[in-house]
């Protein structure tokens, strides 16, 4: 089974500036997450999207969102972009609701914004 | 709100000493814990879990024990090899994951 999928790996963004990144979790994975990751502030809890609707969200501004297809395909997207973004943004899958089954990560996007 | 603490790194061990990685957590209730290895360049994988008090979890050569005494998950390996380094993570898990800061590993050979 084909693991959990990113695109871009790698991206490159000036300030003020919008991105959206992929994700494709695994086959019959119905539940995405989204995750940002810093050297600061280590892996912080974005959303998470379950059969196309926004089931929870982190303590992030309104520049971040995000969406879930009917395949289950995922995209994030950050607006305005700030340096402070700069971030390894990991994506992960699970089954159903990730508090019931554990999840699966993707390789990330590394969004560098300049 | 629910929270991991794990101990900073870096951490420097030889090949085949013994490995422990503290974490603690605070939560209500009863949620289930994870250790996470991060690989570089690579995401995360899921090393072990414990879904309850008592369990213990294992998973190439690491074992973590849920102590709900000591709301501690701590991490431990007997022998440590080289392809044991990268960065860990501990984790506990309500209705989203939270993650602990990471410890980096390294082992020399």
């Amino acid at each position: 089974k084909a693991g959990v999928t990113q695109t871009p790996r790698y991206l490159i963004k000036t300030r003020g500036q919008q991105v959206t990144l992929s994700c494709s979790p695994i086959s019959g994975h119905r539940s995405v997450s989204w995750y940002q990751q810093t050297p600061g502030q280590g892996l912080q809890f974005l959303f998470e999207y379950f059969s196309e609707t926004q089931r929870n969200k982190g303590n992030f501004p309104g520049r971040f969102s995000g969406r879930q297809f009917s395949n289950s395909r995922s995209e994030m997207n950050v607006s305005t972009l700030e340096l402070g973004d700069s971030a390894l943004y990991l994506c992960a899958s699970s089954p159903l609701r990730l508090a019931d089954y554990e999840q699966y990560f993707g390789p990330g996007t590394r969004l560098t914004v300049t | 709100g629910n929270s991991v603490t794990q101990m900073e790194g870096p951490v420097t061990l030889s090949e085949e000493a013994f490995l422990t990685i503290n974490c603690t957590y605070t939560a209500t209730g009863y949620p289930s814990l994870f250790w996470y290895v991060q690989y570089p360049g690579e995401g995360l994988q899921l090393l072990l879990k414990a879904t309850k008090a008592d369990d213990k979890g294992s998973n190439k050569g690491f074992e973590a024990t849920y102590r709900k005494e000591t709301t501690s998950f701590h991490l431990e390996k007997g022998s440590v090899q080289v392809s044991d380094s990268a960065v860990y993570f501990c984790a506990l898990r309500d209705d989203k994951i939270i993650f602990g800061k990471g410890t980096r590993l390294h082992i020399l050979p």
